[in-house]
């Protein structure tokens, strides 16, 4: 079955960075979009990145256009998101979810909770 | 950039019909497919309707999706509600400049 585990998260002070992890098993992991898709505390989702089954293509929010960066490993079978300069209003669960392709998703992981706070 | 707006809340009593709206505010509804996520307290989204109306398997025939071009809207219909249905639920669709748009989430409760 679909499997998709998101490491990574923590607590970090503004203007560090962090980066998250998705590791996917279940299924041929080189065949499909991702996605990275965060909501903040008591709010709604919010797409945050999302990359072609290839890495050829990438697309990111205005909000965290040149901040963020999401790449994958296709020989590992895991899905990164390299979060810098990092804002207070980063704080979420950040979810990474599979793609059938880059306009929807279809299986969710169980998500990681980033915290920036001094 | 367009939006899509759901109602905040909806409320209804077990073994009713409810129906959520989610209204494009530009660029046509029935362009783009929509989506529909489940997301239960403390739980993952799940998919519940995908390209419009399609259900994926394991969801019961009780949910369906629906296009209405008149009022650029899409609808989630749940029948025969049941307590566990009580959940958010978020539409979603894109366009050739923004892949994924999500409306606001709509919280589903049955009383």
């Amino acid at each position: 079955q679909v499997q998709l585990v998101e490491s990574g998260g923590g607590v970090v002070q503004p203007g560090r960075s962090l980066r998250l992890s998705c590791a996917a098993s279940g299924f041929t992991f080189s065949s499909f979009a991702m996605h990275w898709v965060r909501q903040a505390p008591g709010k709604g989702l919010e797409s945050v990145a999302v990359i072609s089954y290839d890495g050829s293509h990438k697309h990111y929010a205005d909000s965290v256009k040149g901040r963020f960066t999401i790449s994958r490993d296709n020989s590992k079978n895991t899905l990164y998101l390299q979060m810098n300069s990092l804002r207070a209003e980063d704080t979420a669960v950040y979810y990474c979810a599979r793609g059938p392709g880059t306009f929807r998703q279809d299986y969710w992981g169980q998500g990681t909770l980033v915290t920036v706070s001094s | 950039n367009f939006m899509l707006t759901q109602p905040h809340s909806v409320s209804e009593s077990p073994g009713k019909t409810v129906t959520i709206s989610c209204t494009r505010s530009s660029g046509s509804i029935a362009t783009n497919y929509v989506q529909w996520y489940q997301q239960r307290p403390g739980s993952s989204p799940t998919t519940v309707i995908y390209e419009d109306h399609q259900r994926p398997s394991g969801v019961p025939d009780r949910f369906s999706g629906s296009i209405d071009s008149s009022s650029n809207s899409a609808s989630l219909s749940i029948s025969g509600l049941k307590t566990e249905d009580e959940a958010d639920y978020y539409c979603q669709s894109y366009d050739s400049s923004n892949p994924v748009v999500f409306g606001g989430g709509t919280k589903l409760t049955v009383l």
